[in-house]
């Protein structure tokens, strides 16, 4: 299975755009059967997906975001980007990155990163 | 957008004993390929997800063979045979056939009675 790693900044500022990076080993994200997808989880609530990539470069993302969220590969670097621009503190969360095929969307993890919108 | 609707929302059992998870979805699972891309994941505290089953039955590798899966269509059951102490945490349906967005359950909680 592959192994994923979130890192990026864990505080940004309303109005300001969350940028994070997912680090793929075991596995190579130019694969056209596979998902690499975004998933974050409020503080003790439940999960929410937000995009994924597939087929080397096509892209998905929840409508609730409006719009919000960009999510790009970088296989030189074996890595993938989710970009989420506007925040409120509404987006405090914990993000994953997650992958799997490209019929079952999500199977491995990331250990997640918390993200907090705050002033 | 496709609701996924878990009950019990938390369960309570003893040590050994069987406990179930239903699944169910607003429309039918069923994809044109005639599977139903239901996944159960399982989250421990502290940590993350962690996938159980996939295609509603199938059994990731490593998972113990005391948890299975069963169902079709828009109703679905996560089954532990024996609860064990390690099975605490908190279970996740998730559809991935009608997208976007992929959808989850609310999560049911599992803890020892």
């Amino acid at each position: 299975q592959v192994q994923l790693q979130e890192s990026g900044p864990g505080l940004v500022k309303p109005s300001q755009t969350l940028s994070l990076t997912c680090t793929v080993s075991s596995g190579s994200i130019s694969r056209g059967d596979y998902c690499w997808s975004w998933i974050r989880q409020n503080p003790g609530m439940g999960l929410e997906w937000i995009g994924f990539s597939y087929d080397r470069g096509s892209t998905s993302y929840n409508p609730s975001l409006k719009g919000r969220a960009t999510i790009s590969l970088d296989i030189s670097k074996n890595q993938f980007s989710l970009n989420l621009n506007s925040v409120t503190a509404a987006d405090t969360a914990v993000y994953y990155c997650t992958g799997g095929s490209s019929s079952s969307k999500i199977a491995s993890w990331g250990q997640g990163t918390l993200v907090t919108v705050s002033s | 957008d496709v609701v996924m609707t878990q009950s019990p929302l938390s369960l309570s059992v003893a040590l050994g004993q069987p406990a179930s998870i239903s699944c169910r979805s607003s429309q039918s699972l069923v994809f044109s390929d005639g599977n139903s891309y239901l996944n159960w994941f399982q989250q421990r505290p502290g940590q993350s997800p962690r996938r159980l089953l996939y295609r509603a039955s199938t059994r990731e590798s490593g998972v113990p063979d005391r948890f299975s899966g069963s169902g079709s269509g828009t109703d679905f059951t996560l089954t532990i045979s024996g609860v064990e102490a390690e099975d605490v945490g908190v279970y996740y349906c998730m559809q991935g056939t009608h997208w976007p967005p992929v959808t989850f359950g609310q999560g049911t909680r599992l803890e020892i009675k």
